[in-house]
């Protein structure tokens, strides 16, 4: 079946500094894109969001980009901050068996060094 | 301000014995969904409802059951829980089905079965 990962389990990098964090997709049909941030012991948290009809999308410090041709979406943090530790899920918009359902992909475990 | 509210945080059963999750949300939205997470993993759809109309994925084990008696709270129900059920459980709120629409997820009720 078609889904969502992610190249990277884990990622660490030095407070200050920015961060990337990949998801590839397989489904082409699919329509928009979430990455949610999930801190210890609570529940996923919306961070940005981004329609397949764009390719960036700029909030607080973090960007996204879709890269349709290759089925990629990255969050880019910059200036990371102890409070960016968390894992980050990217979760895509599909249609599967006639229903709209969000599937989340693998999940990626971003800690921040001081 | 809490928009989706999960209670208990924390529960622990016996194997076996009935046991009841609630949520509540505070932003009138139709749907609203159940999700399982395991330790170390994407959360994984159980059901939702888009108002009273309930959608069970097939992959959900009888043993889980919903009940949506208004807008505003949806409990699941675990008939006889079993050791494998021991995971974070997740509610999610949506304005409407479809692409578009960010999911607001609670902060999760970690089960536990002795």
């Amino acid at each position: 079946g078609e889904s969502v990962g992610l190249h990277l389990p884990t990622l660490s990098v030095q407070e200050g500094d920015n961060s990337i964090i990949n998801c590839a997709y397989s489904n082409s049909a699919s329509d928009y894109f979430i990455w949610y941030k999930q801190e210890s012991g609570k529940g996923p948290q919306f961070i940005i969001d981004i329609r397949s009809n764009m390719d960036k999308r700029q909030g607080q410090r973090v960007t996204v980009l879709l890269n349709k041709t290759v089925k990629h979406l990255s969050l880019q943090i910059a200036a990371t901050q102890p409070g960016d530790s968390a894992v980050y899920f990217c979760a895509e918009n599909m249609a599967v068996q006639g229903a709209q359902k969000l599937v989340f992909g693998q999940g990626t475990r971003l800690t921040i060094n001081p | 301000d809490a928009m989706v509210i999960q209670n208990p945080r924390y529960q622990v059963t016996q194997f076996g014995k009935p046991v009841t999750l609630s949520c509540s949300q505070t932003l009138n939205h139709n749907v609203m969904y159940w999700y399982q997470q395991k330790s170390s993993q994407a959360p994984k759809l159980l059901f939702h409802y888009y108002d009273k109309d309930f959608n069970n994925e097939a992959d959900t084990p009888d043993n889980f059951q919903s009940r949506r008696p208004n807008t505003s709270f949806c409990f699941l129900d675990i008939r006889s829980p079993g050791l494998g059920d021991a995971a974070m459980y997740l509610c999610a709120t949506s304005l409407r089905l479809g692409g578009g629409q960010p999911q607001h997820f609670g902060d999760g009720t970690r089960l536990s079965i002795l």
